[in-house]
C-alpha cells in the first residue's frame, strides 16, 4: 500500500522551460514532505521542504507547493538545466517520524 | 566527514548464497535506516535504529533479511539465503534526528 505516489515514472523537458514533479499521499496526519535528488550511482540528497502549515516553500529555481486538501504536492523547476536531469523522489514524514518515499520520477533536461 | 559509507558497492551472488551489506554512518548520527530501491516501490524503509536498538523492522520483507547495529558507527544488513527477487539497490542513512537524512551511495545487489 503505497502511502507517497508519484504517478509519472519520467517527465522530459527543454532546457530553460519549467519542469513541474508531482506527487500525492494517502495520510491526511502527514505534516512534513521533503524532495531529494538523486543521480545514477549515489545516494539520494536532500533538495527542498515544506511544513504542512505552508503552501509554498522557495530555494533559487526549486519550488515545492502543497495543496492539503487534495494532498498533492509538486515540484517546480524553473529554469530548467541539464545539470536537473536525475531521478526525484517525494517524501513524507511519518507520525513515526520515519521517511516514506514515492516511486521517483526521472528528469530528463534536453540542451 | 566522509559521509555515510557503504560497502561494497556492488554486489554480484548466486541465488541461495548469504549476503551482507555494511554501512558506516556519519560520527554523532543517533539514527541509521536501512531502504530498498526497487522500479515498482520507489525507495521502501527496510529498518531503523536509534541509538543502536533496532526501532521499526516493519518494513523488512521476510525472515530471511536481519539487521544489525552492534556500535554507533557500524551495522550490517544481511540476506540468507538470497534470491534474485532480491536484487536490488540497498541504501544506508544516517541522521541526528528524524528527517534529516544523509545516504550513502548504495550497494547494487544482484542475485543470478
Amino acid at each position: 500500500d503505497q502511502q507517497v505516489k508519484q504517478n509519472s515514472p519520467s517527465l522530459s523537458v527543454q532546457e530553460g522551460r519549467i519542469s513541474i514533479l508531482n506527487c500525492d499521499y494517502t495520510n491526511s496526519m502527514f505534516d512534513y514532505f521533503l524532495w531529494y535528488k538523486k543521480y545514477p550511482a549515489e545516494g539520494p540528497t536532500f533538495l527542498i521542504s515544506i511544513s504542512s502549515i505552508k503552501d509554498k516553500n522557495e530555494d533559487g529555481r526549486f519550488t515545492v507547493f502543497l495543496n492539503k486538501s487534495a494532498k498533492h504536492l509538486s515540484l517546480h523547476i524553473v529554469p530548467s538545466q541539464p545539470g536537473d536531469s536525475a531521478v526525484y523522489f517525494c517524501a513524507a514524514v511519518s507520525n513515526t517520524g520515519k521517511l516514506i518515499f514515492g516511486q521517483g520520477t526521472t528528469l530528463q533536461v534536453k540542451p | 566527514d566522509a559521509g555515510v559509507i557503504q560497502s561494497p558497492r556492488h554486489e554480484v551472488t548466486e541465488m541461495g548464497q548469504e549476503v551482507t551489506l555494511r554501512c558506516k554512518p556519519i560520527s554523532g548520527h543517533d539514527y541509521l535506516f536501512w531502504y530498498r530501491q526497487t522500479m515498482m516501490r520507489g525507495l521502501e524503509l527496510l529498518i531503523y535504529f536509534n541509538n543502536n536498538v533496532p526501532i521499526d523492522d516493519s518494513g523488512m520483507p521476510e525472515d530471511r533479511f536481519s539487521a544489525k547495529m552492534p556500535n554507533a558507527s557500524f551495522s550490517t544488513l544481511k540476506i540468507q539465503p538470497s534470491e534474485p527477487r532480491d536484487s536490488a539497490v540497498y541504501f544506508c542513512a544516517s541522521s541526528p534526528s528524524l528527517g534529516g537524512y544523509t545516504f550513502g551511495s548504495g550497494t547494487r545487489l544482484t542475485v543470478v
